[in-house]
């Protein structure tokens, strides 16, 4: 089954520093999901992007849909303790009806005292 | 709000035991979802529904049987547990509006599940 490519799979970084991770795919996807889950809970919404080229922020996070629809990019400003844990993109494929949500590997977040 | 609930959210089997994990969601969605999480594989689609009486095979759908007789709920049956499935399992769901298609999916709290 198809799985998306995403990068890096772990992140290492001091409070106050930029993060950003991607996600590729070799399909066409016609709509974007990023999650963050916490230990022991279920992921969470944080952006979707809907429009190729669209440009989404969230209070410090900002993600972006990739012109191809191949891929999606989040960053996030600013890091705080609280944005430790793991982010996942997710894509949904062009087929009209066809709700099957892809997820990617995730990346792990860790932030160093 | 209740969102999307799963029972259990614990258990223990027996390789060959066979079990249901029920997830229930309280907001009228169309779609429901099963994923299984593994370490350093992130999600992955088991089966999936459309509608109450559909349902549809996602990427590793060996292993397991689902259900829709009602709308809000969502089964996920294991005939013979097999330690391979030892896993945390979640459900999902979403609505589907005219338009710009809605795919904001909620996620249950998770199911883990160890087969020894």
């Amino acid at each position: 089954g198809q799985q998306l490519n995403q990068s890096p799979q772990s992140m290492f970084i001091q409070e106050g520093e930029d993060v950003s991770m991607n996600c590729t795919s070799s399909s066409i996807f016609n709509t974007w999901l990023w999650y963050k889950q916490d230990p022991g809970e279920g992921p969470v919404l944080l952006i979707a992007l809907y429009k190729a080229g669209e440009l989404t922020s969230n209070g410090r996070l900002t993600a972006q849909f990739g012109i191809t629809r191949k891929d999606s990019f989040l960053n996030i400003s600013a890091s705080i303790p609280s944005d430790v844990g793991i982010y996942f993109c997710a894509g949904q494929g062009s087929n009209f009806g066809n709700e099957k949500l892809t997820f990617g590997t995730g990346t792990r977040l860790t932030i160093i005292p | 709000n209740a969102g999307v609930t799963q029972t259990p959210k614990f258990r223990v089997l027996k390789t060959g035991q066979s079990m249901t994990l029920l997830c229930a969601q309280d907001m009228n969605h169309e779609y429901m979802y099963w994923y299984r999480q593994d370490p350093g594989m992130g999600l992955r689609l088991i089966h999936y529904s459309v509608g109450e009486g559909t349902t549809a095979k996602g990427e590793v759908p060996d292993g397991y049987n689902v259900s829709r007789l009602k709308k809000q709920n969502f089964l996920l049956g294991l005939e013979s547990a097999a330690p391979s499935q030892t896993s945390v399992y979640f459900c999902a769901s979403t609505t589907r509006r005219t338009g710009r298609m809605n795919t904001e999916a909620f996620f249950g709290q998770g199911t883990r599940l160890t087969v020894v």
